[in-house]
């Protein structure tokens, strides 16, 4: 299964955009990129998903590289209720398994 | 439309007792995986189900075990429980593999003493 890698942690400050990188060097041509979130005391969320192309949606936006080596999720304007863990997943193209790394924990503050 | 169900939500069991834990999905989501999440390993895949059928399984001992039934709800099941099997336990749906976003549960909570 391929691995992705995020930083532990990072900070904003509300209203501000909000850049989530996620490094993914063995992903394979089958492989979509999915973000998820998890609030505290509540199951993840599904953020926003990929294959090639950037994609936007009502919570982000996601930037995939041209190599598809790596990803950001953008946050255009944090929130308070943002704050949570959000994880960076490969999941491959006929499976509804997901492989969760340690994720990013994003704090926001007012 | 209601969100995943998973039942119940909070259970306190002793070792080597079994549990059986229940999640009733989307309707009309006929796919449902289980994870498991513990502090210590963080969020690990169990098992997924498509139509009544084991489709994947992860890393986790045989006494770790589910089903899905005819209507789509699925059962895991953990016997000769141990300590290290204290975990929040998280159901998600989807329409069937591969269709994008994935619905959680809100879990269930199982403290084994």
């Amino acid at each position: 299964d391929a691995k992705t890698t995020q930083p532990n942690s990072m900070e904003s400050n509300e209203e501000e955009p909000v850049h989530l990188p996620c490094n993914h060097s063995t992903i394979s041509g089958t492989d979509y990129i999915h973000w998820y979130r998890q609030l505290p005391s509540q199951g993840p969320e599904y953020v926003i998903h990929g294959l090639t192309s950037n994609v936007n949606n009502r919570m982000a936006s996601l930037a995939i590289a041209e190599d598809r080596k790596s990803s950001t999720l953008i946050l255009h304007r944090a929130t308070l209720r943002d704050a949570a863990v959000y994880y960076c997943i490969l999941r491959d193209w006929d499976t509804d398994k997901l492989i969760f790394g340690t994720g990013t924990r994003l704090q926001v503050f007012p | 439309k209601a969100g995943v169900t998973q039942t119940p939500r909070y259970l306190i069991k002793t070792r080597g007792q079994q549990v059986t834990l229940s999640c009733s999905p989307i309707s009309g989501h006929r796919s449902v995986s289980w994870y498991q999440q513990t502090p210590g390993q963080g969020l690990q895949f169990l098992f997924e189900y498509f139509s009544e059928t084991q489709r994947n399984k992860g890393n986790f001992p045989g006494r770790f075990s589910g089903r899905q039934f005819s209507n789509s709800r699925s059962e895991m099941n953990v016997s000769t429980l141990e300590l290290g099997d204290s975990a929040l336990y998280l159901c998600a749906s989807s329409p069937a593999p591969n269709t994008g976003e994935l619905f959680f549960g809100e879990g269930s909570r199982l403290t084994v003493l």
